[in-house]
């Protein structure tokens, strides 16, 4: 049972490049959550899934983009990258709405 | 008004000692309370939920205030290990989305 895995762990992109955050979770958990952390912040909810073909928007979605094919797996895409998208990406799932949320390790994302 | 408000820290504490911190928080519909401690450059982890009659695991007690719209933790007999940030975490009113604090930084010295 290995939770909830992200990957990579570390990416550093141009400005304007593209890029896919990949997580997954084999808890069989109907919800999950992109969040991203700035320094000295709390984390923000970028996108969230509460089952496959359902996503929506979180508190900062501008320039992401989610799909839930799985209920295993909830990608997110970076479009254009911005510097302003450097941060501290997490991905969480949960068994239920307003319960607690089990999180991925990270992806470090610099854009330079 | 920060939705989810916590004091930043750092709070320095002698091992073995008891130390207490509070968040607060804005909207009165919230249902669901957590505590979540975060490792330097690590991942969130759960600590505990935060039930309305108050509830204790181990060293850990985490309390509730409605009225007054704060959680609490204490950490008794503190550790070396209880080092870390704690993570104050309200939902909203949708029970989809969660809150955060920015965190309370814990330094646990020998």
């Amino acid at each position: 049972n290995a939770g909830v895995t992200q990957t990579p762990k570390f990416r550093i992109l141009k400005i304007g490049q593209s890029m896919t955050l990949q997580c997954t979770q084999d808890m069989n958990h109907n919800y999950m959550y992109w969040y991203r952390q700035d320094p000295g912040m709390g984390l923000k909810l970028i996108y969230y899934s509460v089952g496959a073909g359902i996503t929506d928007k979180g508190e900062v979605p501008n320039g992401y983009n989610v799909s839930r094919s799985t209920t295993e797996d909830f990608p997110l895409r970076l479009e254009l990258a911005a510097p302003s998208q450097t941060s501290v990406y997490f991905c969480a799932s949960t068994h239920a709405g307003g319960a607690g949320q089990y999180f991925g390790p990270g992806t470090r994302l610099t854009v330079l | 008004r920060k939705e989810v408000e916590q004091d930043p820290g750092p709070f320095n504490v002698p091992e073995g000692a008891t130390v207490a911190f509070n968040c607060t928080y804005s909207n009165s519909a919230s249902q669901s309370f957590f505590w979540y401690r975060q490792d330097c450059r690590k991942e969130p982890k759960l600590l505990m939920s935060v039930y309305s009659s108050g509830n204790e695991d181990g060293r850990f007690t985490a309390q509730l205030n409605r009225a007054s719209q704060y959680i609490s933790l204490l950490i008794r007999d503190s550790k070396l290990s209880d080092s870390a940030t704690y993570l104050c975490v309200v939902d909203m009113d949708s029970n989809y989305q969660l809150i955060w604090g920015a965190g309370t930084k814990l330094i646990i010295k020998p």
